[in-house]
């Protein structure tokens, strides 16, 4: 699977927009990037997926590059409870159970 | 959404025990589930790949006689850490592929389990 990479801290102001940036220049065509964060003492939260087009769910959107080398998560109006680790991550696109590389990811700190 | 329950979810014990975690998908099935393990400030790490019916695949410095998986249903992993000592000490963590015709499904995460040896 491609590496990721990611500033290993960011701040940001509760209820501003949130983002966060990933680079993956050596993604394949067949690879999705994925968006999981932890949040101190629990387990990873999967966020959202793409391949190449936009993608929004209710927590958060995902704007991919055309050349697919980049993405950011953006979350709309940052609360207290979005402070968390997020980690950006690229994966094959198949359904034989692959499994996720974490990098270092990002610890976001979201501040009154 | 799909849930992991990941039991227990904190085990403090004497160096030596033998501690056994369970890792079961509630409203899915699952035909490969992950053990990750975490250290403080440090990322997750795969230990292992859990199949469905079939043995285990183990990471590359993970002695698989030291941590046992079965995975004996679509909805259950378990990892037996054996003769537990401290530097055994850590945050595991399992996940679950959801099994469906359906490509890229997202693996779901359990809150982990602290364990700590004395």
């Amino acid at each position: 699977d491609a590496k990721t990479t990611q500033p290993p801290s960011m701040d940001c102001a509760e209820g501003r927009a949130a983002n966060l940036p990933c680079n993956h220049s050596t993604i394949s065509g067949n690879e999705y990037v994925y968006w999981y964060r932890q949040i101190h003492s629990q387990g990873p939260q999967y966020i959202i997926h793409g391949l190449k087009n936009n993608e929004t769910n209710e927590m958060a959107s995902l704007i991919i590059t055309e050349d697919r080398k980049s993405s950011t998560l953006i979350l709309p109006h940052a609360t207290l409870r979005d402070t968390a680790v997020y980690y950006c991550i690229v994966r094959l696109n198949n359904n034989a159970g692959n499994m996720l590389t974490f990098g270092g990811g990002t610890r976001l700190m979201v501040k009154p | 959404g799909a849930v992991v329950s990941q039991h227990p979810s904190r085990v403090i014990c004497k160096s030596g025990t033998s501690v056994k975690i369970e890792c079961r998908s509630l409203d899915f099935q699952a035909t490969t589930m992950f053990w990750y393990r975490q250290f403080p400030k440090k990322s997750l790490m795969l230990m292992a790949t859990s199949n469905e019916g079939s043995k285990a695949t183990y990471e590359q410095g993970v002695e698989k006689d030291k941590f046992l998986i079965n995975h004996a249903s679509l909805t259950l992993s378990t990892l037996t850490v054996t003769s537990a000592h401290p530097e055994d000490s850590s945050f595991y963590i399992c996940s679950a592929q959801i099994y469906t015709g359906v490509r890229n499904q997202p693996q779901h995460f359990g809150d982990g389990t602290r364990l700590s040896i004395l």
